[in-house]
This record gives structure tokens, sequence and C-alpha cells, in this order.
């Protein structure tokens, strides 16, 4: 079964501080790997992506890294802001017709002022 | 514009009730979504419009009745609800069903309510 597994579950931080999110997946078909943030009552929001042929990408204060050996991936959050508390969500997207995303299970973000 | 548009925000229904949610993108995207989101948890698939076409159908009850009447549209006909079926209901939307570049956008849900 396709699978893409989150932690931590939820996670509390500083203002100022960084935040950390990894994901691991086992199916190797996967080719794009976004990330969501999701405020309550709001629709996700894709907030960046990376493809499996690079190892890090940056916007701003987010970053992704990417281990395609280890299957794993991860969001950094620099300088993390109160505005920053919600849902993120991994997620990994199929090389199939189907492209379907799955995603991991989510991190609620809570950053103290 | 990367806007999908969803409408109503907010609804309630009785289990005898027949209602209808709405989606709409104006983006060209041709490949559309339908997902529900319990609270706490992440999306979950229920239907994929490829071309106008039904291209995935999760093993979803027949009282969930989705139609895309155009490229821009999606619908999601709801009858004969159950209370466990009280969620967020998403649409989202991508350029196509292939490619890898591309991306799913998402609108900013309905939460329906089935008393």
């Amino acid at each position: 079964q396709q699978q893409v597994k989150q932690s931590p579950q939820s996670l509390i931080v500083q203002k100022g501080g960084i935040s950390i999110i990894n994901c691991a997946y086992e199916n190797t078909a996967f080719d794009y790997f976004p990330w969501y943030q999701q405020f309550p009552g709001k629709g996700p929001a894709l907030l960046i992506a990376i493809r499996p042929d690079v190892s890090e990408k940056k916007e701003g204060r987010f970053t992704i890294s990417f281990n395609k050996s280890a299957k794993q991936f991860s969001l950094h959050i620099m300088d993390s802001q109160p505005g920053d508390s919600a849902t993120y969500f991994c997620a990994a997207r199929s090389s199939g017709s189907a492209r379907q995303l799955t995603f991991g299970s989510g991190t609620q973000l809570t950053v103290l002022p | 514009d990367t806007e999908v548009t969803q409408t109503p925000k907010h609804l309630v229904m009785g289990m005898t009730n027949k209602k209808s949610l709405k989606c709409e993108q104006h983006m060209g995207h041709r490949a559309m979504y339908w997902y529900k989101q319990k609270a706490k948890k992440p999306p979950e698939l229920m239907f994929v419009y490829s071309y106008e076409k039904l291209s995935i159908n999760e093993s979803v009850p027949s009282r969930f009745s989705p139609e895309c009447p155009n490229s821009s549209l999606l619908n999601l006909h709801l009858h004969a609800l159950q209370p466990e079926d009280s969620a967020l209901y998403l649409c989202a939307s991508s350029r196509s069903s292939g490619g890898w570049q591309e991306t799913q956008y998402f609108g900013p849900g309905t939460r329906l309510l089935v008393l």
C-alpha cells in the first residue's frame, strides 16, 4: 500500500526558532513531493514542492530537504512566526496514470510569540 | 490566478435532503478532484475527473454523486447522507492528470453537517 509517514504529530516552537517536519515513503514510483499548509476552516494551500532529482529547494523561509536513497524528505521553516501556526501535510504523487496524491497524517505546528 | 471557488461555504442538511456542492476554476485545468476531510486528518480522495470524464471513484457510497458539466465546473450531489458524512469537502484542480510538474490547487471547502 502506498503510504507516507509524517512526524511529529504536533510541534511547538518559539518565535524565531526552526520548525522541522519529517516524512518518509516506501513507493519508489512517487515523482513529486509537495507540502501543503492548512489553516483552520480553510483548504490546503501549496507551500513548496520538490522533485526527486533535487536534494534541496528553498523558497523564502521554507526549505525542503530530500534524501532519495533514504526515501525521506523534510520541511524546515526558518525564523518561525506565530502566523506559521497551521497544520502541515506532506504529500507524494505517483507517476502512474492516476497521478493521485498520497498525504501524510499532518503536523499541527504552534509557534509561540 | 490560482483560485478554486466552492459554494456554499457551510451546509446543514437532514438525512432525507438532497443538496449539491459546487466547485469552479478558471485556470484552464483539465483535472478536478473531490476530497473529504475529517477534523485533524488529511484529505481523502473521493473522485477524479480528467477531461470531464470520471477517471477515479475511490469506492465512494452512491449517496455521493459527482458531475462535471464542463471543464470549469464540478458538482457533488448529495442524497440521503448519514451523520458520519459530516466533514469538510474540498475541491481541487490541476492542469491534467499527467505531467510531473502539475500541482493540485485546493478550494476553501464546504463545511457539511448532516443532522
